[in-house]
């Protein structure tokens, strides 16, 4: 059982243009959500986070807004630019923790499109 | 300040061998947890390790083990290597619990022949 769903395995955007990522969980105990973003043969790369206590959190290019009623958040970049391609994930964790750890989604790849 | 470590980031072993993985986290981090990457299943949770002691384990079978030391530094062993381990096995270290961010390694790569 997935709890946190990334339904599209991929995603092409033209550069300079919005990319929209989106996440959905299952898990009502999740209250600390995470994007990575992981370039081939490497580490994933923390981007960043939002507590549920907040809605929007923005850093630069990127913006992440989460809608717990409908458990869903979603990554904004803008503008795209053709760095920003590479496998986006969504993680989620429960405070204090849990057996879980940080649970991912199957991650969406972003192709920036010249 | 220098990222996470991974060594070795390749390795090639024969099923029924066993395998040691080592990670060394962000100065100054105390947690350190591990994962499993393939392209079936995505990352998934292993374990984690803060202040010495496991704190949370993921639904793996109990060939896989880790540990951490007093620096912090943490290993993953598993045993009898099975085909189906073949895997990019990734650590990360967070100065707290899982619940604030997480510095990923860049993996080591484990082919189980």
């Amino acid at each position: 059982d997935q709890q946190v769903k990334q339904n599209s395995p991929s995603l092409s955007v033209q550069e300079g243009r919005i990319s929209i990522l989106n996440c959905d969980y299952t898990n009502s105990m999740f209250d600390y959500f995470l994007w990575y973003k992981k370039y081939p043969a490497e580490g994933p790369t923390f981007l960043i986070s939002i507590s549920s206590i907040k809605d929007k959190n923005e850093d630069g290019r990127f913006t992440v807004f989460l809608n717990k009623s409908a458990k869903h958040l979603s990554l904004h970049i803008v503008p795209s630019q053709p760095g920003d391609s590479a496998v986006y994930f969504c993680a989620a964790s429960a405070e204090g923790g849990g057996a879980d750890g940080l649970t991912f989604g199957k991650g969406t790849h972003l192709i920036i499109q010249p | 300040k220098a990222g996470v470590t991974q060594t070795p980031r390749y390795l090639i072993k024969t099923r029924g061998q066993q395998v040691t993985l080592s990670c060394s986290p962000i100065s100054g981090h105390r947690s350190v947890s591990w994962y499993q990457q393939t392209p079936g299943q995505g990352l998934q949770f292993l374990f984690e390790y803060f202040s010495e002691t496991q704190r949370n384990k993921g639904n793996f079978p109990g060939r896989f083990s880790g540990r951490q030391f007093s620096n912090s530094r943490s290993e993953m062993n598993v045993s009898t290597l099975e085909l189906g381990d073949s895997a990019l096995y990734l650590c990360a270290s967070s100065w707290g619990h899982t619940n604030t961010e997480a510095f990923f390694g860049q993996g080591t790569r484990l082919t189980v022949v």
